[in-house]
């Protein structure tokens, strides 16, 4: 049983530039957060997809937008990279939108 | 303002000994903990979890207890193994929303 997917492992970037992240759930999750991880920080949360509709948001500027597909699968998109969106991004899934979130191995983004 | 904190980024514990891991909180509406664990390269994993109306939790080596007046949980590791070594991350969330983590606290079991 595979368990949480992200795509790419690493990315790097140029300020202005816009990335996007990909995140498979776990089979049988619907739901799909992501989250932001700085260096010598705890894991941000950005926002939540469930049923394909953006259910919950952190604190997060609109720079940062996803999708969810129908197969639950997720995008993450940051347009007009900043030096400080340099960081670990976590997706994390779950059956339900409140229940235990699993996460995946995380993308390594760094802006230049 | 961090909501969940954890003060001690770093703890050293012998093999065989307990290890005692402190999260404390400042919103009282969170009514859920859990705490995870995170090897490098890799995403967290859940260990275990408790709800604001129990005070204690246990599976297989690993406890939680949560102090509601204080606003406290503690996550005791017993006893502790050299693969327990990695970063231990407590969160906290109000009805399954917005899951607010702490900044971690990193965990060497020493043989």
């Amino acid at each position: 049983d595979a368990g949480v997917t992200q795509s790419p492992t690493h990315l790097i970037k140029t300020r202005g530039q816009q990335v996007t992240l990909r995140c498979s759930p776990k089979s049988g999750h619907d739901t799909v957060s992501w989250y932001q991880q700085a260096l010598g920080q705890g894991p941000q949360f950005i926002f939540q997809y469930y049923e394909e509709e953006e259910r919950q948001r952190g604190n997060f500027p609109d720079r940062f937008s996803g999708h969810q597909f129908p197969n639950y699968s997720s995008e993450l998109n940051v347009n007009a990279l900043l030096l400080g969106d340099s960081a670990l991004y976590l997706c994390a899934s779950s059956p339900r939108p409140s229940d235990t979130q699993y996460f995946g191995p995380g993308t390594r983004l760094t802006v230049l | 303002d961090q909501q969940v904190k954890q003060n001690s980024p770093s703890l050293s514990v012998q093999e065989g000994r307990i290890s005692i891991l402190n999260c404390d909180y400042t919103n009282s509406m969170f009514d859920y903990f859990l705490w995870y664990k995170k090897y490098p390269a890799e995403g967290p994993t859940f260990l275990i979890s408790i709800s604001s109306i129990k005070d204690k939790n246990e599976d297989g080596r690993f406890t939680v207890f949560l102090n509601k007046s204080a606003k406290h949980l503690s996550l005791h590791i017993v006893p502790s193994q050299p693969g327990d070594s990695a970063v231990y991350f407590c969160a906290a969330t109000i009805y399954g929303q917005n899951f607010v983590f702490g900044p971690g606290t990193r965990l060497s079991v020493l043989p």
